[in-house]
């Protein structure tokens, strides 16, 4: 089945600095990919959309300079959280749909999630 | 607006014993309908979904989730519950409005405590 692989699972970085999030779809080509954060006991809230070779559209209230995201290949996300704060710590969640670009019949498969702490 | 709704934050059922976890929607046009599963500290799991066809959809690991147009739910359900099953469930919704390439949109998600 198609899988989506999350690197790093866990990360501890200090305020102020940036850290970055990989989202791999291992055996299957993506031109769309979905970044999502969740926080404890919660829903997953949908902060953007990475399209392959263009610029992601994000959803309302996230802001796209502290969170960037580059999808440069078929294969790989980024999503680099810049000048890190505490509020920011949660839990980050990629997706991605094995189906052709806007194949809506296809499910989404996800990554392992990545903890972020900010201490 | 599209939306989906969990009405339960928890569902309770002992080992063996059916269980059901409820979902219902709200979209325009056609639903694209999902159930994933998460474990903690885990990214999600797909579980079944309906696009279109037979109204009760089989899916992964004994899940089966049952579509019903006229009260606009997608219930997920388990002829007999496992303690493995323990976890959080979505029930999502694919948008399929032009401008929102397909993201999902997903419920509150419903912890099912399934105990032995």
């Amino acid at each position: 089945g198609a899988v989506v692989s999350q690197h790093p699972s866990w990360v501890i970085c200090k305020s102020g600095t940036s850290v970055k999030i990989e989202c791999r779809s291992l055996d299957f080509q993506a031109t769309t990919m979905f970044w999502y954060r969740q926080f404890p006991k919660q829903s997953l809230m949908l902060m953007a959309t990475s399209n392959e070779g263009s610029k992601a559209t994000y959803e309302q209230g996230v802001e796209k300079d502290k969170f960037l995201i580059n999808h440069a290949s078929l294969t790989l996300s980024t999503l680099t959280v810049t000048s890190a704060h505490p509020e920011d710590s949660s839990f980050y969640i990629c997706s991605a749909s094995a189906g052709q670009a806007g194949g809506y019949n296809s499910p989404l498969h996800f990554g392992n999630g990545t903890r972020l702490t900010v201490t | 607006a599209q939306s989906v709704a969990q009405p339960e934050d928890q569902v309770n059922v002992a080992e063996g014993n059916p269980l059901t976890v409820k979902c219902t929607y709200s979209v325009s046009g056609n639903p694209y309908l999902f159930w994933y599963v998460q474990y903690p500290n885990r990214g999600l799991q797909f579980l079944l979904k309906y696009i279109t066809g037979d109204n009760l959809v089989k899916g992964s690991y004994g899940f089966e989730a049952e579509f019903n147009k006229s009260q606009t739910s997608f219930h997920l359900k388990k002829p007999s519950a496992l303690v493995s099953d323990s976890a959080l469930y979505f029930c999502a919704v694919r948008d399929m409005r032009a401008s929102n390439t397909g993201k999902l949109i997903f419920g509150q998600g419903t912890t099912l405590q399934v105990k032995p």
